[in-house]
């Protein structure tokens, strides 16, 4: 069965642009969360989408958002870049709204310049 | 809001238990704690969670304290492939909606195990 998996794996963008990172969960699981992970505040919850909405949201500005598909891949999109959201993106999947075992990709690294 | 604190890093010899503390005080009754590890270059891996009483599962033992103001991820024979972070999770009901949460991370503990 094959993993989660998220594209690209690495990206280089510059303060200002825009940057869209996409997740496609393991078969079958419904739910996709996306998280930021950096040395100084470590690992943060971004969203989790489950049937194509937006079902929990964590404290990030609005300029992080994301969006989910009827077949429960996902994209997240960050737009007006900031040097600080230099970061890995993870995403995780798991069967079903808010369950316990999520399933993590290996991460998008995103540096912003 | 709750808080998770764990020690930054632990030492353990291979086949040894191995025991990883996470204090959360301000834990409320709903909370669930959640641990996730995470080994070099590799996205995060569900390992234990539990509410009340201590849990255990094929990789792992959460014990709680009774006040649950505390929990202990132990390990229980620790083999080099167990070398990863480690990380202590809350999960808040937040009630706004069915399978609604907040989530509190601690920084992690980065176990190393030496041969």
């Amino acid at each position: 069965k094959a993993g989660v998996t998220q594209t690209p794996r690495y990206l280089i963008k510059t303060r200002g642009q825009q940057v869209t990172l996409s997740c496609s969960p393991i078969s079958g699981h419904r739910s996709v969360s996306w998280y930021q992970q950096t040395p100084g505040q470590g690992l943060q919850f971004l969203f989790e989408y489950f049937s194509e909405t937006q079902r929990n949201k964590g404290n990030f500005p609005g300029r992080f958002s994301g969006r989910q598909f009827s077949n429960s891949r996902s994209e997240m999109n960050v737009s007006t870049l900031e040097l600080g959201d230099s970061a890995l993106y993870l995403c995780a999947s798991s069967l079903g709204l808010a369950d316990d075992e999520q399933f993590f990709g290996p991460g998008t690294r995103l540096t912003v310049l | 809001d709750a808080k998770t604190t764990q020690p930054n890093s632990m030492e353990s010899n291979e086949e040894e238990p191995v025991h990883l503390p996470c204090n959360h005080s301000t834990i409320s009754g709903t909370d669930y704690i959640h641990w996730y590890r995470q080994l070099p270059s590799q996205g995060p891996e569900y390992v234990i969670h539990g509410l009340t009483s201590n849990v255990n599962n094929r990789m792992a033992s959460l014990a709680i304290a009774e006040d649950r103001k505390s929990s202990t991820l132990i390990l229980h024979r620790a083999t080099l492939r167990d070398a990863a972070v480690y990380y202590c999770i809350l999960r808040h009901s937040t009630y706004s909606g069915a399978g609604s949460y907040q989530l509190t991370f601690g920084k992690g503990t980065k176990l190393s195990v030496i041969p």
